[in-house]
């Protein structure tokens, strides 16, 4: 497609169960990024995959938090055991050397 | 620990008048400086960049300025329109496509 796809565009889920949001990037982009926009706060960053090389996680709030990315393309974040404080809009973004491009976010409600 | 911060969580001003947005930078390795602009529902949008080795850049309407030496940066939007009416967020990385550090982001309202 011609932009970054998030899917889904709005989930909400039980305290303490599993989510998993899905990303597909552009075509070709080699990098990958999750980021987290809580209520009232700035883009959080979560985790940087770029190419073959190690992901890096630094920005993973908890162990409860894990993402992959398969084939060099599609990215899906799996949080487990949801909590409240996990609500935010989480987005992915593709980036080349012309900079980045975001996907439209899943918001996501934990009740 | 706060990288970047946006000390205005909103703005408003008047169709036709200047915006300006500011934003404070602690991390002296940052190289590239972006603005961001999002609409509800949507994901954010690049707007205009500068590196550090430039003090100002300009694109139409919008201008970026930086100044190393008190680590700020702001964006000018003039003429103001309705239309720009968003949340703007500033960014700093080493390079303009790898890792970014985001501001928390300023609402901008421009009134008809």
């Amino acid at each position: 497609g011609a932009g970054v796809s998030q899917s889904p565009s709005n989930k909400v889920t039980e305290k303490g169960k599993d989510v998993e949001l899905r990303c597909d990037p552009i075509s070709g982009h080699t990098a990958l990024y999750w980021y987290r926009q809580s209520l009232g706060q700035g883009l959080e960053f979560l985790i940087y995959f770029q190419g073959n090389s190690a992901p890096d996680k630094s920005g993973l709030p908890s162990d409860r938090f894990s993402a992959e990315r398969t084939g060099g393309s599609v990215s899906t974040l799996t949080i487990q055991r949801t909590q409240q404080e996990d609500s935010a809009v989480y987005l992915c973004a593709s980036s080349t050397r012309n900079g980045y491009t975001f996907g439209s976010g899943t918001r996501l409600t934990v009740v | 620990d706060q990288q970047v911060k946006q000390n205005s969580p909103s703005l408003s001003v008047q169709e036709g008048r200047i915006s300006i947005l500011n934003c404070d930078y602690t991390n002296s390795m940052f190289d590239y400086f972006l603005w961001y602009k999002k609409y509800p529902a949507e994901g954010p949008t690049f707007l205009i960049s500068i590196s550090s080795i430039k003090d100002k850049n300009e694109d139409g309407r919008f201008t970026v300025f930086l100044n190393k030496s008190a680590k700020h940066l702001s964006l000018h939007i003039v003429p103001s329109q309705p239309g720009d009416s968003a949340v703007y967020f500033c960014a700093a990385g080493g390079t303009s496509y790898g890792k970014l550090t985001f501001g928390q982001g300023t609402i901008l309202t421009v009134h008809p």
